[in-house]
């Protein structure tokens, strides 16, 4: 199986920060990785598929990059909707794992 | 619109059945595989099993192999999640997922249905 670690588990940032996501794959995934986001007694919510391809909606302020096994998502500018669980998961083979989740809490 | 609706959760006890419907609708059923995704109280998610668009292929995490089966009726727009032989460390809020039409990411999701398993 491919083990998906993210770091950090929780991270405190500002309204306007940028922020990064680190998302690792224990294998190569090539660009099989997606990102979702997700807030509190809510469904996840897809962001980037294919490492790089932002889903419709979803704002610019968002982006994803990587290759193989090291991946990130990236918010260029912080915004008050944006504090929520970020997981990633891979889709290259079975089972499509995820990783633990990123708490992006308010400073 | 897509929308996706789970059901079939509630309290059982250790050992015992239970079976998930996901009703679908605002998309051709057929065309795209169906994957199921549950969250245990307070953890991450953890993906479960996933349903090709024809039935033809299933897959299953390590788990729950063995003990839950998916299924599908195309006919009804619904993917199923069969669980057997319930343990505690089963209770979750159970997601159905739509895959993409290319790629098997979870596109779109249901609100969930939360299993209690529990003496």
């Amino acid at each position: 199986d491919t083990q998906m670690t993210q770091s950090p588990s929780t991270m405190s940032a500002s309204v306007g920060d940028r922020v990064t996501i680190t998302c690792r794959a224990s294998q190569s995934i090539s660009t099989w990785l997606a990102w979702y986001q997700q807030k509190p007694g809510k469904a996840p919510k897809l962001l980037i598929y294919k490492t790089v391809s932002l889903e419709s909606g979803v704002p610019v302020r968002f982006s994803g990059s990587g290759s193989g096994t090291e991946f990130t998502l990236t918010i260029s500018s912080l915004q008050p909707d944006d504090f929520a669980t970020y997981y990633c998961q891979q889709y290259k083979s079975y089972p499509y794992t995820f990783g633990q989740g990123t708490k992006l809490e308010i400073k | 619109q897509v929308q996706l609706v789970e059901s079939g959760g509630g309290v059982v006890q250790p050992g015992s059945s239970l079976r998930l419907s996901c009703s679908t609708s605002g998309f051709t059923f057929n065309y795209y595989g169906m994957h199921w995704v549950r969250q245990a109280p307070g953890k991450g998610l953890e993906w479960v099993s996933y349903i090709s668009s024809d039935g033809s292929d299933k897959y299953y995490a390590e788990s729950v192999k063995g003990r839950f089966s998916i299924s599908r009726d195309n006919s009804k727009n619904a993917v199923y999640l069969q669980m057997n032989s319930l343990r505690d460390e089963d209770t979750a809020e159970f997601y159905c997922a739509r895959a993409g039409i290319r790629f098997p990411y979870c596109h779109y999701w249901g609100q969930g249905t939360l299993v209690i398993v529990s003496s």
